[in-house]
């Protein structure tokens, strides 16, 4: 079955304590992306990848690190998490970014 | 560079009136355009996808769009709203590969509530 899994799915932390939050997928796709959604606000990505090694900033990167050492993953690292990163976080796959995006099914971190 | 606007953050409709969900966007080139759908405590799903080919596009659940460049618009319509179409909707455009750019814009959402 086609998927693209993300965990964890819920995580309470604190400011400052480095987290990661890892993205995998298993349809061999070449882009991968990571956005937020906050209520009014929308989905407003992160950061992207179009392949291993490469990636490029969304419109909300600030605070956020990513990596694309393999195809299949592409996890957010969040070095020192502040509580305006408190956030419903989806990572998504694709052939390209012009392609119809396959979504996780989410992680909501809160910082306190 | 692109952005989309989706015109009201809340609509109301009916059972079985019109579901018309609003969006224009800007793009220096031909845009890619897309509809998804967010049921709560879901990820998003592919509604439907406008890629240069037929203006009117089809997609899932009776849903269907009509590109219309000289009014930059990408409107959601179906006939007759269902109960089970309650959630919220995101257009989201690409101006694809054309500069090495893949980059989605997604706009801020319409949650759709059904009265019986």
């Amino acid at each position: 079955e086609a998927q693209v899994t993300q965990n964890p799915r819920y995580l309470i932390t604190v400011t400052g304590k480095k987290l990661t939050v890892t993205c995998s997928q298993n349809m061999n796709h070449e882009y991968m992306s990571w956005y937020r959604q906050d209520p009014g606000l929308g989905l407003r990505q992160i950061y992207y990848s179009m392949n291993v090694e490469v990636t490029d900033k969304g419109d909300v990167p600030e605070g956020y690190k990513v990596s694309r050492k393999e195809k299949r993953n592409f996890p957010l690292i969040l070095e020192s998490p502040s509580p305006n990163q408190t956030s419903l976080y989806f990572c998504a796959s694709s052939s390209r970014g012009s392609q119809p995006q396959h979504f996780g099914d989410g992680t909501r971190l809160s910082i306190l | 560079a692109q952005s989309v606007t989706q015109l009201g953050s809340h609509v109301s409709v009916s059972e079985g009136a019109l579901v018309l969900l609003r969006c224009n966007y800007s793009s220096s080139v031909p845009p890619y355009l897309f509809w998804y759908v967010q049921y709560p405590n879901q990820g998003l799903q592919l509604l439907l996808k406008y890629t240069s080919a037929a203006t009117l596009v089809k997609g899932i659940n009776g849903f269907e769009a009509e590109f219309k460049k000289s009014e930059t618009s990408f409107h959601l319509t179906k006939p007759s709203a269902h109960m089970s179409d309650a959630a919220e909707y995101f257009c989201a455009v690409s101006e694809g590969p054309n500069f090495g750019n893949e980059k989605l814009t997604f706009g801020t959402g319409t949650r759709l509530t059904i009265i019986p």
